[in-house]
């Protein structure tokens, strides 16, 4: 298995830009969680999906980000507009579901300039 | 909500030595317990997990032991080798599983000294 997928690794961009990050969860899991990582902060859980419906977004720091899943195996974080504070780097993580274990993308490190 | 604290955040061991790191968390109802491992550049990756009904785990050099009435957890790494080093992670979560979310701790610099 290919692991979770995200894309793109690295993405710089101008403040005010609408940003959209990208994951493709393990094939069979039926759970999809949003991370950000920060020094300051740390992990924090900012949305999680059971079958594609958004469960808990009390996470989610402002209305300037959103999420969607269309499908079981697509996801994507917008952040719309862009601001220097979201710099950080995004991780995506999918479970099988209840009892199972959360397995982590490689990230998506998003500079803001 | 939940709330996990972890200590140290850094700590240095010389190979061979044992790491011990350790987390508290905040609700009872939590029921779940994994570490993750992460190297620069990369995704937390699981090493090892434990459930609210185990007192403690083993898988080779790790190990994790879970205190439900004090509502604390740790992970032991005994001769530890230079490819330990890393930040290492504690989480607590419902639901049994992944699947309601995982709160984390701030992370553990372990750094082992050849």
């Amino acid at each position: 298995d290919a692991g979770v997928i995200q894309s793109p690794r690295h993405e710089v961009t101008e403040m005010g830009q609408e940003v959209t990050l990208r994951c493709k969860p393990i094939s069979g899991h039926n759970s999809l969680f949003w991370y950000r990582q920060t020094m300051m902060r740390g992990l924090e859980l900012l949305i999680y999906f059971n079958n594609n419906v958004p469960i808990d977004d009390s996470g989610m720091p402002e209305d300037r980000f959103s999420a969607k899943m269309p499908n079981a195996s697509f996801s994507t974080l917008k952040i719309q507009p862009s601001e220097p504070r979201d710099s950080a780097v995004y991780f995506c993580a999918s479970s099988p579901g209840t009892g199972g274990k959360a397995f982590f993308g490689q990230g998506t490190r998003l500079t803001v300039v | 909500g939940e709330n996990v604290e972890q200590h140290p955040s850094t700590l240095s061991v010389q190979e061979g030595d044992s790491a011990v790191i350790k987390c508290t968390y905040s609700d009872s109802a939590s029921n779940y317990f994994p570490w993750y491992k992460q190297e620069l550049g990369k995704g937390p990756q699981l090493i090892i997990d434990i459930r609210s009904n185990v007192g403690e785990k083993k898988d080779q050099r790790i190990a994790v032991t879970l205190n439900k009435t004090a509502k604390h957890f740790s992970l032991h790494i005994t001769e530890t080798q230079p490819e330990d080093s890393a930040v290492y992670f504690c989480a607590a979560g419902r639901g049994g599983g992944g699947a309601d979310g995982l709160t984390f701790g701030k992370g553990t610099h372990l750094i082992i000294q050849p």
